[in-house]
């Protein structure tokens, strides 16, 4: 079956600095990778659409100086939080696009951004 | 642009209940429809999905049909079990198009045993 795995589950980092988060796609090629930021209130925010192949789209709000995003194949994707302050507490979840056919996304269990 | 709507933010039953969570819909092009399932702890799941109209997509006994008049996608279960408490979501993609998978705010839903 289609699996992702998000590696660091949770992350404690000091205001000012950066923290990498990695998505790995098992079973399945990711033609597309969606990352999201979910709040405690458990909404999702949108941060960038990566299509192989195809520039990196950012959602208003988030830039790429922000939340540098690397998919160089069609198993993998990184997005690091640059400069992480506390506004960007919360659990970033990864999600995988099989195919281009298909909408639905397979998801990580998230990486969890704590900001001293 | 495009945006899904969930009424209810909270939703509380007793095992064996009638579950009903209300998702309307609003977009340009002709999404694919999508709930998903967050258990805590975890991220979240794929249920199933409705590609057109009157299609109905269903799993694990939740079911919804994709109605393109109404704009509605509502998810339903005859009979809940407390197994079934976790975060639901509605979300929407148009894979043949601008592919922009969006969610709505989710609908938390507690089941009393």
């Amino acid at each position: 079956g289609a699996l992702v795995y998000q590696y660091p589950r949770r992350t404690i980092c000091k205001s000012g600095t950066s923290m990498r988060m990695e998505c790995q796609a098992v079973g399945f090629q990711a033609t597309s990778v969606a990352w999201y930021r979910q709040s405690p209130q458990k909404t999702f925010e949108l941060i960038a659409l990566s299509t192989v192949n195809s520039a990196i789209k950012y959602e208003q709000n988030f830039t790429q100086e922000k939340f540098p995003i690397s998919h160089p194949n069609l198993s993998f994707s990184s997005m690091t939080v640059l400069n992480a302050y506390l506004e960007d507490r919360g659990l970033y979840l990864c999600g995988a696009r099989e195919g281009l056919n298909t909408g639905q996304l397979y998801f990580g269990e998230g990486s969890k951004l704590t900001v001293l | 642009g495009d945006s899904v709507t969930q009424t209810e933010g909270q939703v509380a039953l007793s095992e064996e209940d009638f579950l009903t969570i209300h998702c309307n819909y609003s977009a340009s092009g002709y999404p694919a429809l999508f709930w998903y399932v967050q258990y805590p702890g975890e991220g979240p799941q794929f249920l199933f999905r409705a590609s057109r109209d009157k299609e109905k997509g269903s799993s694990r006994g939740f079911e919804a049909t994709y109605d393109k008049g109404t704009t509605s996608f509502h998810l339903r279960k005859a009979s809940v079990q407390e197994s079934d408490s976790a975060v639901y979501y509605c979300a929407l993609g148009d894979p043949g198009g601008n592919y922009k998978p969006t969610f709505g705010k989710g609908t938390s839903l507690v089941v009393h045993p």
